[in-house]
């Protein structure tokens, strides 16, 4: 049974701090998914990678494939980042298996 | 690019009642998704549909959910009679096709049964 576990499950950061919010899978994948949710329910994709490190603006996301883990990094924290990021694991049907959800909240 | 569409936005209904979701995915998207999302949770995957047809209906609770796609293009997602467990957000997602993992999500409808 695929399994995506996350931790933590709740984060509360100061304005500019450095954030981690990790991920493991239990089985091998083919893209491992970091998404956004805001309050109010919608969900956007923030990356989709299946080996090393991608970087958009303040945000890093890195994969060890060997360790099935995953990490989302952001830089420079800030309030608007206040939201649910949720990591899933795509399977080789193409679906998505997701995690609970890391509700992180950056106080000013 | 207009997005993925759902209403309505918010539901309330007491238990026992019908209801009925709406979804208009990405123009051109074959694949569209339901999914069920409680509290604290990730979502769940309810039913998935390429084109008209369902690929995975495995987790949808057919005794009192039905979902269709008669055209191929929007869907409604149905619940009849619901129950109080049923309070959650519904999210509908769409994607080009099965053979891809990106899936662009909608707002979601938020569900209270009382």
């Amino acid at each position: 049974k695929n399994e995506v576990e996350q931790s933590p499950q709740n984060l509360t950061a100061q304005e500019g701090e450095f954030i981690t919010i990790n991920c493991s899978y239990s089985v091998g994948i083919s893209a491992l998914h970091w998404l956004q949710q805001h309050p109010g329910g919608g969900i956007v994709s923030l990356f989709m990678l299946s080996s090393g490190k991608k970087k958009h603006g303040r945000l890093i996301a890195t994969i060890n494939i060997q360790e099935k883990h995953s990490s989302l990094h952001i830089t420079a924290s800030h309030p608007r980042d206040s939201a649910v990021y949720i990591c899933a694991e795509g399977g080789s049907n193409y679906k998505l298996t997701f995690g609970k959800g890391t509700l992180l909240t950056v106080n000013p | 690019e207009a997005g993925v569409a759902q209403s309505p936005r918010y539901k309330i209904i007491e238990k026992r009642q019908s209801v009925a979701f709406w979804c208009n995915p990405i123009s051109g998207h074959a694949t569209l998704y339901w999914y069920q999302q409680i509290l604290g949770q990730g979502p769940k995957l309810l039913i998935q549909f390429q084109n008209n047809g369902v690929v995975d209906d495995s987790q949808l609770p057919k005794d009192r959910f039905s979902a269709e796609r008669l055209k191929g293009v929007d869907s409604t997602l149905k619940i009849q009679p619901a129950k109080l467990e049923d309070s959650a957000v519904y999210l509908c997602a769409s994607s080009f096709g099965t053979g891809s993992y990106e899936q662009y999500f909608g707002p979601g409808t938020r569900l209270t049964v009382t």
